[in-house]
């Protein structure tokens, strides 16, 4: 298996602009997670998904923050407008269970907004 | 609301063992897992330990649970240069269901 697939690896875009993230999770796998990491808060959740479907989205934060799941292999994080703030690594991961069984992540998406 | 602490760094020396301790204010009674990253990567899942047992063995690495102290260890006998890498434990919150990650213990490894 190809593991979690994410695009871009890098972005860099300027202050105001619309950014998307992509993430293609691991075939057969029933959650889809996405994480924001920093230096200073670490590593937190943003939402995640059961079956393309919402169930948690208390950690995005902002209105500015919208993700989706139109179908079992591909989901987005949309960040509109970005700001200066909002720059990190954006980790999604997938797995069969909510935490029974071990998340597996994606290698990321460096996010730098100017 | 639940808690998981972790040390920020850890320097070793080359073939010494090391130890790297996490402690939690809750957990459910499911698995506990200690990931790894590497610079530039995803996290990787590195061992995991169920929360019924005390201790799980797994080559080089030997994972500890106390759940009476609610603390978890993970130790790395031989450490070599290429396990250099921050380590995260992560705990399942048995309020909420979600896998609560801890701050991350950069390992150092000096040859």
């Amino acid at each position: 298996d190809a593991g979690v697939i994410q695009s871009p690896r890098h972005e860099v875009t300027e202050m105001g602009q619309e950014v998307t993230l992509r993430c293609k999770p691991i075939s057969g796998h029933d959650y889809l997670f996405w994480y924001r990491q920093t230096m200073m808060r670490g590593l937190e959740l943003l939402i995640y998904f059961n079956n393309n479907v919402p169930i948690d989205d208390s950690g995005m934060p902002e209105d500015r923050f919208s993700a989706k799941m139109p179908n079992a292999s591909f989901s987005t994080l949309k960040i509109q407008p970005s700001e200066p703030r909002d720059s990190a690594v954006y980790f999604c991961a997938s797995s069969w269970d909510r935490v029974r069984t071990p998340l597996h992540f994606g290698n990321g998406t460096r996010l730098t907004v100017t | 609301g639940e808690d998981v602490e972790q040390s920020l760094f850890l320097s070793v020396r080359e073939g010494d063992s090391s130890v790297i301790n996490c402690t939690y204010t809750d957990s459910s009674s499911t698995y506990l897992y200690w990931y790894k990253q590497e610079p530039g990567a995803g996290l990787q899942l590195l061992t995991y330990i169920f929360s019924n047992m005390d201790m799980k063995q797994d080559q080089r690495l030997t994972v500890l649970l106390n759940k009476k102290d609610k603390h978890l260890s993970l130790r790395i006998a031989d450490t070599q240069t290429g396990d250099s890498a921050i380590y995260f434990c992560a705990v399942p919150s048995s309020n909420t269901g979600k896998l609560i990650f801890g701050q991350g213990t950069t390992l150092q490894v000096k040859p």
